[in-house]
């Protein structure tokens, strides 16, 4: 149990367009979920945190308007790269929290490349 | 808030041999340790966790890992190692209720043949 799916899991596109990243728990509810961001070698940064129903709470540094979550039901998450640039190319990861003391189970990632 | 600390960036070792990737955290509060997994162009995936109970955790692929309170550590260990296991390791705590868990900076072992 305890899977989450995120999708696309690479995706490539232009500079000045939008990309919506999803985040699916798929065998239980998740009333909050995270979104990192992995720079190549490095440990995740958490961007933020989505809690379903309610607006994300961003960490310091973290453009909202460039970065915007959507959380509108206990099992899905979205993450849309706004006006994308070569600098917003990362890796991607989501998680969800299933509850007090089971930790985080992992989306896959998300490639994003922007040219 | 919590922190953590892995102290080595790099790990290499030969294929059989036994490894301990090293883990310290600090926090005011009662947290919970995880260490996590990641392979290339991957998610992470949860190795083992130390929730309460005995300070000695294990996984099903042989690593360890124990909770040392004393030294605010919680080091990961196995006894021999598989070119399989060539990955990235993270260490991460997360306070009592779970709202905030923070990750080390990953420890990257690499098995040698």
């Amino acid at each position: 149990g305890a899977v989450v799916s995120q999708h696309p899991s690479w995706v490539i596109c232009k500079s000045g367009t939008s990309v919506k990243i999803e985040c699916r728990s798929l065998d239980f509810q998740a009333t909050t979920m995270f979104w990192y961001r992995q720079f190549p070698k490095q440990s995740l940064m958490l961007m933020a945190t989505s809690n379903e129903g309610s607006k994300a709470t961003y960490e310091q540094g973290v453009e909202k308007d460039k970065f915007l979550i959507n959380h509108a039901s206990l099992t899905l998450s979205t993450l849309t790269v706004t006006s994308a640039h070569p600098e917003d190319s990362s890796f991607y990861i989501c998680s969800a929290r299933r509850s007090k003391g089971y930790g985080y189970t992992f989306g896959s990632g998300t490639r994003l490349t922007v040219v | 808030a919590q922190s953590v600390t892995q102290l080595d960036s790099q790990v290499p070792v030969f294929e059989e041999a036994p490894v301990e990737l090293r883990c310290n955290y600090s926090s005011s509060v009662s947290v919970y340790l995880f260490w996590y997994v990641q392979y290339p162009n991957q998610g992470l995936q949860l190795l083992l966790k130390y929730l309460s109970g005995s300070t000695l955790v294990e996984s099903i692929n042989g690593f360890e890992a124990e909770f040392n309170k004393s030294q605010t550590s919680f080091h990961l260990r196995k006894p021999s190692v598989h070119i399989s296991d060539t990955a990235e390791y993270f260490c991460a705590v997360s306070d009592r209720n779970n709202n905030d868990m923070r990750f080390g900076a990953g420890t990257r072992l690499t098995v040698k043949p």
